[in-house]
């Protein structure tokens, strides 16, 4: 099967940056994935990007992707408060058009006031 | 953005009852929905495949007789847990993909915590 891991907790200081790192074993999807769940909630998509990418930038989320490493970060720019949740990368399970995701065991992020 | 909209969010009920969550796209037609189950401070394990009009797809060691899925329409599926024991209290996520776009993104719904005494 596939292997997405995650460092499991990270904490930073309200107004630093985060940077939460995945890292996977396959390599043939085409896009990945960053989700973010907040307790007891669902999951809800943060950000993609595209295999042939190596950084996308939206906002205060810069995701970084090395495929040499086969290796994915999300940095959070500034962290808030509101940003404490669990975060997940999750890569498709094969080729496009493939139906679900694997999902990294994923990192919980404390911001501390 | 697309919206999928999961029902009941909290659920608790006695063992060896039924229980039905419902999983519905509000503003686009799914011909797949997943279904995933998260046990405390892990993370998702996908529990089965829902295809509009056919059965569904279940994982290995998933109990197809235990977890009935029904996708009777492009934009609703549900999963209902027969005979509910305590060792099946978990929190259960739906996700649909939307029919119309050629990408893998899932929209996921927002959770039913399911709690069997």
């Amino acid at each position: 099967g596939e292997d997405v891991e995650q460092s499991l907790f990270l904490s930073v200081r309200e107004g630093d940056s985060s940077v939460i790192n995945c890292t996977y074993t396959d390599s043939s999807s085409t896009y990945l994935y960053w989700y973010k769940q907040e307790p007891g909630a669902g999951l809800q998509l943060l950000t993609y990007i595209f295999s042939n990418m190596d950084m996308k930038q939206d906002q205060r989320l810069t995701v970084l992707l090395n495929k040499k490493d086969k290796h994915l970060s999300l940095r959070i720019a500034d962290t808030q408060t509101g940003d404490s949740a669990i975060y997940f990368c999750a890569w498709p399970s094969g080729q496009t058009g493939a139906n679900n995701l694997f999902f990294g065991t994923g990192t919980r992020l404390t911001v501390i006031p | 953005g697309a919206v999928v909209s999961q029902h009941p969010s909290r659920v608790i009920c006695k063992s060896g009852t039924s229980v039905k969550i419902e999983c519905r796209s509000l503003d686009f037609q799914a011909t797949t929905m997943f279904w995933y189950r998260q046990f405390p401070k892990k993370s998702l394990m996908l529990m089965a495949t829902s295809n509009e009009g056919s059965k569904a797809t279940y994982e290995q060691g998933v109990e197809k007789d235990k977890f009935l899925i029904n996708h009777a329409s492009l934009t609703l599926s549900t999963l209902t847990v027969t005979s509910a024991h305590p060792e099946d209290s978990s929190f259960y996520i739906c996700s649909a993909r939307d029919a119309q776009q050629s990408n893998e993104k899932l929209f996921f719904g927002s959770g039913t915590q399911l709690s069997v005494l």
